[in-house]
């Protein structure tokens, strides 16, 4: 079956530092995507980042990067240069090419950024 | 602009009643998905639409229903077989076509149903 794994119910992190997100990922398919969202206090779902199994590099979207780790099963999330408008709720989603074309969703990590 | 809508924000409900959620895209997607989020909690896929006059329970279906007669429209029925209906509602949709790993899934702004 497959799964995503957020650990960290809450986070918090000092305004223009570095923070990392952590999610693992569980499944049996060869072919996957990995994707991170941003979900403010408003309730709309914000796509940041997207990695692909079969990508080389890590993905990077402005100051969002995806620390991918295949043989770990782990898509961490790094947010550089935290701003007080990355307080929010993130996040990690998986889907994978079995045809059901179904997005499985981690609990999320709610980040508090201090000014 | 392209976008999802959703319509109410706000939803207020008296018990036993069905009530409609409604979802539009113009981003020309083939797929659409209703999800429901419970305070402090992830999302859980209620139903699925991979193409017009198609659609595949989710994994809490039971006391919902859904229509598809329009690529642009994916109306979301709460009915009073809905045991516990208070909650986000969010409604998605993505391209059907392409790799499928590789295909992002975007998001309305939700509508809040509160039942009385």
């Amino acid at each position: 079956a497959q799964k995503i794994t957020q650990t960290q119910p809450g986070m918090f992190v000092q305004e223009k530092e570095a923070v990392t997100l952590d999610c693992t990922y569980d499944t049996s398919d060869p072919s996957y995507g990995l994707f991170w969202y941003k979900q403010p206090s408003s309730g709309e779902m914000i796509f940041l980042i997207y990695q692909g199994s079969y990508d080389q590099q890590n993905a990077t979207e402005g100051r969002y990067s995806l620390n991918f780790q295949k043989a770990r099963k782990s898509a961490n999330l790094v947010i550089s240069a935290s701003q007080l408008g990355d307080s929010a709720m993130y996040f990690c989603a998986m889907r994978a090419t079995s045809g059901t074309y179904k997005y499985i969703f981690g609990t999320g990590t709610r980040l508090k950024v201090l000014a | 602009d392209g976008g999802i809508t959703q319509s109410p924000k706000y939803l207020f409900r008296k018990e036993g009643q069905n009530v409609t959620l409604s979802c539009e895209q113009n981003l020309n997607h083939d797929a659409m998905y209703w999800y429901r989020q419970d305070p402090g909690q992830g999302l859980r896929l209620i139903y699925y639409s991979q193409i017009v006059n198609d659609f595949q329970k989710g994994d809490i279906a039971e006391g919902y229903s859904v229509s598809r007669e329009k690529k642009e429209s994916f109306p979301l029925t709460v009915t009073s077989a809905q045991k516990n209906p208070t909650a986000f509602y969010l409604c998605a949709s993505s391209p059907y076509r392409g790799r499928a790993s590789t295909i992002t899934q975007y998001f309305g702004p939700g509508t809040r149903l509160t039942v009385l």
